[in-house]
């Protein structure tokens, strides 16, 4: 099985700064075949089942906001929020779907100091 | 607008049953796969299972296979898990998902309580 490792495990920021989680796979998930990142991020806020914001590593699902972007390839991803906001207080998940069986990673826990 | 509602969790005892539902409406279910993902208590996500559009593929993770079957009902919008030998470590809440990679769209789950 693919391991997905997020780190940090928490995160507390400001009201406007750039918040960074990243992902690492144990395992490539760019497949040689279409040059693909078989790699998502999702949101998922308290009380409430998850969200997608972003596959193929970078691709942000739609109505989600341009604030939020994805990057890397390989075993080495990061999501990024360009100004945190009130309302992106989460947890977040990477996720693998390079491999059965689907694999998460631990999640991010961010929120607002 | 496209939904799914998990039913069915409950209370069980260890080595009992219990059967999932999700519904689904506002999206041509048939054109879809389906997945269960369950979520621990205060913990992560965890991929269960999947099915393809006519049920003729089917996919476990490992913990659960031989004890979870997943299945469909095209004619009812309808997918099922069907949990049998449950364990304490099956204790989660098990959210229904459309998709096969990727999951743009989850109902909001429903707990399974393994206890004796």
């Amino acid at each position: 099985d693919i391991v997905m490792t997020q780190s940090p495990d928490s995160l507390a920021l400001s009201l406007g700064e750039r918040a960074t989680v990243n992902c690492k796979s144990s395992q490539s998930v760019l497949s040689s075949s279409n040059n693909r990142n078989y790699l998502a991020w999702y949101q998922q806020k308290p009380g409430q089942p998850p969200k997608l914001l972003i596959y193929w590593a970078s691709t942000r699902e739609s109505g989600v906001p341009d604030r939020f972007s994805g990057s890397g390839s390989g075993t080495d991803f990061t999501l990024t929020i360009s100004s945190l906001q009130a309302e992106d207080v989460a947890v977040y998940y990477c996720h693998q779907y390079y491999s059965l069986p689907y694999t998460f990673g631990q999640g991010t826990k961010l929120e607002i100091k | 607008e496209v939904q799914v509602v998990e039913s069915g969790g409950g209370l069980v005892q260890p080595g009992g049953s219990l059967r999932l539902s999700c519904v689904a409406s506002g999206f041509t279910f048939n054109d879809y796969w389906m997945t269960w993902v369950r979520q621990a208590p205060g913990k992560g996500l965890e991929w269960v299972a999947n099915i393809k559009q006519d049920g003729n593929e089917k996919y476990y993770v490992n913990s659960v296979k031989g004890r979870f079957t997943i299945s469909r009902d095209n004619a009812k919008n309808s997918l099922y898990l069907q949990m049998n030998s449950l364990r304490v470590e099956d204790t989660a809440v098990y959210y229904c998902a459309r998709g096969v990679m990727t999951f743009d769209s989850w109902g909001q789950g429903t707990l399974v309580t393994v206890s004796s």
